[in-house]
C-alpha cells in the first residue's frame, strides 16, 4: 500500500549508528508523551512514554528525553538496526483541549532510513 | 494474541454508496477509536468511544458515524463517502479512558471514486 512517508522529513542512518528523531509539541499543558513507530502497512505501535515530571526515561535501545523549557521531545535509538526502519510519531495529550481524557495529538511524523 | 483487528484492509468504493469499516479488540478495553491518517497531516481522531453506548466527536468527524453496542465493536460508517474521505482509517483501543497507551489496529485504506 502507499507510504505514509511520502512526504515526511527523513533521517537516514547508517546501521549501527545512533538515531536522534526530534518533535517539537504545542501545548505547554500537556503533561504526557509518546512515541510511536509505524511500519510500512501497519498501524502504530508504542515504544516508550514520558511524563512531563521527567526529563529523561530509557528503554530497551531507547531513550526519550523531554525539555519543557523549549516544548521538545527527542528520541535516541542507539545501535540503529535495518528493523528500526520505520516512520515515528510523538503524541502529546491534549487534556487542556475541552478536557476530554485520553486525547492524544499526534505529529506528523519523522521517516527514519536505515542504510545496511 | 491480543489485538485490534479491522475490515477491510482495503477497499475502492463510488461516491455515495454506504460503507462500513469494522473494528474488533479482544482485549476487553473500555476506550476505542478512530483516526484518519493523511499525508502531511499526521493522524487526526474522528470518533472516540469511552465506554459502551458513550460515543463523542473528534476533531473530523464530520462525514462519519460510529456505534458502540457492545464493548469489543466499534464501526465506522460512512453514509455517504465523497472523494474527500479516501484516506487511511485506523482504530484504536486503550484499557480506559485514563490509560494512554493506544493499540492500533492495521489499517483500512479506503479509496472514494
Amino acid at each position: 500500500g502507499e507510504s505514509v512517508g511520502l512526504h515526511l522529513p527523513t533521517l537516514s542512518v547508517q546501521e549501527g549508528d545512533n538515531s536522534i528523531i526530534n518533535c517539537a509539541y504545542s501545548n505547554s499543558a500537556s503533561d504526557y508523551f509518546i512515541w510511536y513507530k509505524q511500519e510500512s502497512g501497519k498501524g502504530p505501535q508504542f515504544i516508550i512514554d514520558i511524563r512531563s515530571n521527567m526529563d529523561k526515561r530509557q528503554g530497551q535501545r531507547v531513550t526519550v528525553l523531554l525539555n519543557k523549557t523549549v516544548k521538545h521531545l527527542s528520541l535516541q535509538i542507539a545501535a540503529t538496526q535495518p528493523g528500526d526502519s520505520a516512520v515515528y510519531f510523538c503524541a502529546e495529550n491534549s487534556l487542556h483541549y475541552g478536557g476530554a481524557t485520553n486525547k492524544l495529538i499526534f505529529g506528523t511524523g519523522t521517516l527514519l532510513a536505515v542504510q545496511p | 494474541e491480543a489485538q485490534v483487528t479491522q475490515n477491510p484492509r482495503y477497499l475502492i468504493t463510488v461516491t455515495g454508496k454506504k460503507l462500513t469499516v469494522t473494528c474488533s479488540q479482544n482485549m476487553n478495553h473500555e476506550y476505542m477509536s478512530w483516526y484518519r491518517q493523511d499525508p502531511g497531516l499526521g493522524l487526526r481522531q474522528i470518533y472516540y468511544s469511552m465506554n459502551v453506548e458513550v460515543t463523542d466527536k473528534g476533531d473530523v468527524p464530520e462525514g462519519y458515524k460510529v456505534s458502540r453496542k457492545e464493548k469489543r465493536n466499534f464501526p465506522l460508517i460512512l453514509e455517504s463517502p465523497s472523494p474527500n474521505q479516501t484516506s487511511l482509517y485506523f482504530c484504536a483501543s486503550s484499557f480506559s479512558s485514563g490509560s494512554y497507551e493506544q493499540y492500533f489496529g492495521p489499517g483500512t485504506r479506503l479509496t472514494v471514486t
